[in-house]
């Protein structure tokens, strides 16, 4: 249990539905990310959040939409997807501090048919 | 949480003999270097980390070390367990602590 939980973990969606991802950490950290992991990549970032406010948006196309209503909550919602999209969504938490240490959830699994 | 279908480098390791991953990184400026460890079905996890002003760090088991002149990072584990096999991920941290990258990942098997 790394106090990172993300829901939920496996999720199917066509490429005309609107589905989304919740990652919520009870760490009480301040800093929230999401990365995306798929089989021809490496781990890459998606977004992050220090306070609730956006400070990363790693040209992340507009059908992936984050939310962070506050410092322990994380949503990414999904809408008109492309197949390309399928891949493991992983969510981190970091306190503001200057370490490189991210607690990872472990992973929504993404499949667009 | 495993990179299913990518083509990952394989380091094979009998059971208590000692592992040594390497990595490569990219960029001069990166100030802070992490090791992260991926278990089947789980999200990466922290093993251990080392500054650009230090060139070794010992944590339990594991050591890595760094030269930066070759921007090259080592994880050493010794008296390699079955319960080390994983998706080994180094990263660099460049530009405050939020931006971290990520190497593209050693998997490690331990033969018993």
């Amino acid at each position: 249990e790394t106090g990172v939980t993300q829901t939920p973990r496996h999720l199917v969606m066509g490429m005309t539905n609107k589905k989304s991802l919740k990652c919520e950490q009870h760490l009480g950290h301040n800093a929230m990310y999401w990365y995306k992991q798929s089989a021809k990549k490496p781990l890459e970032l998606m977004f992050v959040y220090n306070f609730k406010e956006q400070t990363e948006n790693n040209s992340v196309p507009s059908r992936f939409s984050p939310e962070c209503p506050n410092s322990s909550h994380l949503f990414l919602h999904l809408h008109t997807l492309q197949p390309e999209d399928s891949a493991l969504y992983l969510c981190a938490s970091s306190q503001e501090q200057i370490t490189g240490e991210l607690f990872f959830g472990e992973g929504s699994r993404l499949t667009v048919l | 949480g495993e990179s299913v279908g990518l083509h990952l480098p394989t380091l094979s390791v009998q059971e208590g003999d000692n592992s040594i991953i390497n990595c490569a990184y990219s960029n001069s400026a990166s100030d802070y270097f992490i090791w992260y460890k991926q278990e089947s079905g789980k999200g990466p996890q922290f093993i251990i980390d080392i500054r650009s002003n230090m060139d070794k760090r010992q944590g339990q088991r594991v050591t890595v070390l760094l030269n930066k002149t070759v921007k090259h990072l080592s994880l050493q584990i010794a008296a390699t367990q079955p319960g080390d096999s994983a998706v080994y991920f180094c990263a660099e941290r460049t530009g405050g602590y939020q931006k971290v990258t990520f190497g593209t990942g050693t998997k490690l098997q331990v033969i018993p």
